[in-house]
């Protein structure tokens, strides 16, 4: 079975100040990791995956995410938060291999302010 | 080329009666995916679909089904609504190589409203 734990319903940062949502992931086969933003009103865009290659991922937007294994974490940072980085994000983990079927944590507002 | 989209965007209906919802993937997405997402739960896996068949199904009563066409296009039923039912229903497609599954793209979703 697959889980996922987004320590922080509510994540509030001043403008320019670094942003870190924390992810923690359980999976008893290599996962798949996945960060993905929902603005208001709108469906899921991915922000970046992890797919076994490199273990720093960087994605759109300027964030990135680092893959540990040994912490079973996979959190997502940006140096320099902007406004428009307020949204909700949702980590995601599914099997390498098989089934497509994604698992979610519960996700992160994220406050930007000014 | 265009993004996953969904009809309706939004929808009403009442306790009891029963409601289809569209999807149309990215060209070339041969996987479709639905998710449900509620303030309570979040984001639920519903099923996911591949050429046709129903490869994986969540944990949802019975009362949801769906179906991919030939096209890819893909549909969802819920029968007999209620209002736990309301939600913001969303599908997603990806692109499967030599059976190896690509991230999942999203559609805007349909906010179904049951009262």
């Amino acid at each position: 079975a697959q889980s996922v734990t987004q320590l922080g319903s509510h994540v509030s940062v001043s403008e320019g100040a670094l942003v870190l949502l924390r992810c923690n992931y359980s999976s008893s086969v290599p996962p798949y990791l996945f960060w993905y933003v929902q603005y208001p009103n709108q469906g899921l865009q991915l922000l970046l995956k992890y797919t076994s290659a490199a273990t720093l991922v960087k994605g759109i937007n300027g964030f990135e995410a680092e893959f540990k294994k040994s912490e079973t974490s996979f959190h997502l940072t940006k140096p320099s938060a902007h406004m428009s980085d307020a949204a909700e994000y949702f980590c995601a983990v599914r099997r390498a291999q098989g089934a497509q079927k994604l698992v979610f944590g519960q996700g992160t507002r994220l406050t930007i302010n000014p | 080329k265009a993004g996953v989209t969904q009809t309706p965007r939004y929808l009403i209906k009442t306790r009891g009666q029963q409601v289809t919802l569209s999807c149309s993937p990215i060209s070339g997405h041969r996987s479709v995916s639905w998710y449900q997402q509620t303030p309570g739960q979040g984001l639920q896996f519903l099923f996911e679909y591949f050429s046709e068949t129903q490869r994986n199904k969540g944990n949802f009563p019975g009362r949801f089904s769906g179906r991919q066409f030939s096209n890819s296009r893909s549909e969802m039923n819920v029968s007999t609504l209620e209002l736990g039912d309301s939600a913001l229903y969303l599908c997603a497609s990806s692109l499967v190589i030599q059976g190896n599954y690509n991230e999942q793209f999203f559609g805007p979703g349909t906010r179904l409203t049951v009262l």
